[in-house]
């Protein structure tokens, strides 16, 4: 069981908008930045946003994140088939002195 | 372009002990803080231990704590990982991942391509 809860699933055809979700506690998302990964599959993960709503370079700006309180989510604008992957959100976490993960998101473009 | 290339990976019995290197190129690698995360087969993302730059702070998921021991050298570019008493559950692909150069809360930026410990009798 992940400390960050993420929806298993989410889907969407293409040119949707998708949003996946992360929720935590005041130990990480609350008093912490959310950083958020793209797995593609057998491959390793990919930053695709840090410091709660910053794209690193190559990013395409369809993907965009935004943290309230102790959640976060990213969306996901003009949906894509390349989009198709894992996603995971992150926070370093005060109480557990670590990093904790969501427990990922599959997103499928239907 | 940043590299991260894990080794030492394989299959091991239950009770037994590995050794995982990682090998930085591509950047100063003494100014980051690393991180060892793992992924069992199907499953999600696990942070297991991060060392700052000099290696005077470590810190461990609690399952680990005792078990396994996080090391580095900055002079070959290297992170370790020192896993003692493995377990069945510990099977899983092992990355090395460079997180921040200032603390070490900030980002894993980067992530090697990764390598599988089987744990199996």
């Amino acid at each position: 069981q992940s400390v960050l809860t993420q929806p298993p699933s989410a889907s969407g055809t293409p040119g949707q908008r998708v949003t996946i979700s992360c929720s935590g506690s005041g130990f990480n998302i609350g008093n912490n930045a959310v950083n958020w990964y793209q797995q593609l599959p057998g491959t390793a993960p990919k930053l695709f946003i840090y410091a709660n709503n910053q794209r690193p370079s190559g990013v395409p700006d369809r993907f965009s994140a935004s943290k309230s309180g102790t959640s976060a989510s990213l969306a996901i604008n003009g949906l894509q088939s390349e989009d198709e992957a894992d996603y995971y959100c992150a926070s370093w976490d005060d109480s557990l002195n670590g990093w904790v993960f969501g427990g990922g998101t599959k997103l499928t473009v239907l | 372009e940043i590299q991260l290339v894990e080794s030492g990976g394989g299959l091991v019995e239950p009770g037994g002990s590995l050794r995982l290197s990682c090998v930085g190129s591509a950047f100063t690698f003494r100014k980051y803080c690393m991180n060892w995360v793992r992924q069992a087969p199907g499953k999600g993302l696990e942070w297991m231990a991060t060392i700052n730059q000099d290696g005077s702070e470590k810190y461990y998921l609690d399952s680990v704590k005792g078990r396994w021991s996080i090391s580095r050298d900055n002079g070959k570019n290297s992170l370790y990982l020192q896993m003692n008493t493995l377990r069945a559950e510990d099977t899983a692909v092992y990355y090395c991942a460079r997180g921040g150069i200032s603390t070490p809360w900030a980002p894993i930026d980067d992530w090697g391509q990764g390598t599988l410990v089987t744990v199996s009798s």
